[in-house]
């Protein structure tokens, strides 16, 4: 089935540290997003990339890094600069050109600093 | 880019019709109007879309108005497996533009 896998789904940080998130689609789809989520709030955008190899911030992006070698795959890291990493983090897409689309988010990975 | 209002939160009883409302007075042209339902620990998942006029599918209605600067998402007959946030998100979604969520509607269904 076509759709979007992020891994892992539950992650837990020591202070300092770097984690990477992994957002995978089989969709053909050329454009994706992350966004950050907290308790009882909406979703913020971190990055976005319309194609492979080019991406721009979102509003909250520092901290953060993203990559976008393969049309595929739009890895996240959360680097130690982020201050306040704990929370819910959801990676969607969308076709990129030619018509309205729709975003199609994956179940989401659980960061939680210990 | 399209800010977006929408009430925090919204209670309703089994059987009635819910009628959401979001305000984006700053709309531009190809913006198209999107609405989502999220459950709690889950990503989001699209409802229903629409650029002007009446829009309606198996599970709900989308109307905009001909000045485009607010839309109403009906749900028919909500059930309590209705309870979720719903997200009203504008943008030009095919052109992989910024695309900026607000705060969303909590829904309520109690029976």
């Amino acid at each position: 089935d076509g759709g979007i896998t992020q891994s892992p789904k539950y992650l837990f940080r020591k202070e300092g540290q770097n984690v990477t998130l992994s957002c995978e689609q089989n969709l053909n789809h050329d454009a994706m997003y992350w966004y950050r989520q907290d308790p009882g709030q909406g979703l913020r955008l971190i990055y976005y990339s319309q194609i492979v190899n080019d991406f721009q911030k979102g509003d909250i992006a520092e901290g953060y890094s993203v990559s976008r070698e393969k049309k595929e795959s739009f890895p996240l890291t959360v680097t130690s600069a982020q201050k306040n990493p704990t929370a819910f983090y959801l990676c969607a897409s969308s076709i990129q050109s030619g018509n309205t689309g729709e975003l199609f988010f994956g179940e989401g990975s659980r960061l939680t600093v210990l | 880019l399209a800010k977006t209002t929408q009430p925090i939160s919204m209670d309703s009883y089994e059987g009635q019709e819910v009628n959401i409302t979001c305000s984006h007075n700053n709309i531009a042209t190809n913006d198209y109007i999107t609405w989502y339902q999220q459950f709690p620990s889950q990503g989001p998942r699209f409802i229903i879309q629409g650029y002007k006029t009446k829009v309606t599918n198996e599970v709900a209605s989308l109307f905009i108005p001909a000045d485009r600067k607010s839309s109403t998402l009906s749900l028919p007959r909500v059930s309590l497996s209705d309870t979720a946030v719903y997200y009203c998100l504008v943008g030009f979604t095919g052109g992989g533009n910024k695309l900026t969520f607000g705060t969303g509607t909590q829904l309520k269904v109690e029976l």
